[in-house]
């Protein structure tokens, strides 16, 4: 069974520039959440993706934007990067109701 | 109202001590409640859960304690190993909205 991967696994850009990354979910998981993690914290919700529509969302602007495909892979994306956009973005799947699983993040530097 | 607070920040104990982190909520629609453990560079992994309708889960060295009246719940780490060292993080949601709530965090080194 193969878990959660995210690409890539490291990005540096600049303010003001846009970024995607990436999740592959957990075999036969329909369900994707999207989470920000500051240095030193606890994840912060971004969003959640159900049959490739948005059911949840996070206290973030909408210059956070995702996407669900058919294979249940899924896009973050975020435009106009800011300094404090700078975190681990994990990737969690799931079925509803069900614990989620992690990928490894990844790691975003906003210069 | 949404907020996890988990406590210590930080904790050192010797190896085959019992640590034991400590995590509130005031959101009474909260109904599940995971505990992760992340090593550094990697993603939350999760080690156990539980549900308000029982006081108490282990799987294996693990046991979370639940008391729904205080609505606090607790994690415990039988037997402690230095592999254990990593930082721990409980967590809530409710059935009707899928978003996991985090508490900050308690790295914790198990010294040999």
């Amino acid at each position: 069974e193969t878990g959660v991967t995210q690409s890539p696994t490291h990005l540096i850009k600049t303010r003001g520039q846009q970024v995607t990354l990436r999740c592959s979910s957990q075999s036969g998981h329909n369900t994707v959440s999207w989470y920000q993690q500051a240095l030193g914290q606890g994840p912060q919700f971004i969003f959640q993706y159900y049959r490739e529509e948005e059911n949840g969302r996070g206290n973030f602007p909408p210059r956070f934007s995702g996407l669900q495909f058919p294979n249940y892979s899924s896009e973050l994306n975020v435009n106009a990067l800011e300094l404090d956009d700078s975190a681990l973005y994990l990737c969690a799947s799931s079925l509803v109701g069900q614990p989620q699983h992690f990928g490894d993040g990844t790691r975003l530097s906003i210069l | 109202q949404q907020q996890v607070k988990q406590s210590p920040q930080s904790l050192i104990v010797q190896k085959g001590g019992i640590p034991i982190i400590n995590c509130a909520y005031e959101n009474t629609a909260f109904d599940y409640f995971p505990w992760y453990q992340q090593f550094p560079g990697k993603g939350p992994a999760l080690l156990i859960a539980i549900r308000p309708d029982v006081s108490e889960k282990k799987e294996g060295r693990f046991t979370i304690s639940f008391n729904k009246s205080a609505k606090q719940f607790s994690l415990h780490i039988m037997d402690s190993q230095p592999g254990d060292s990593a930082t721990y993080f409980c967590a809530a949601n409710a059935d009707s909205n899928y978003q996991l709530i985090w508490g900050a965090g308690t790295k914790l080194i198990i010294k040999p």
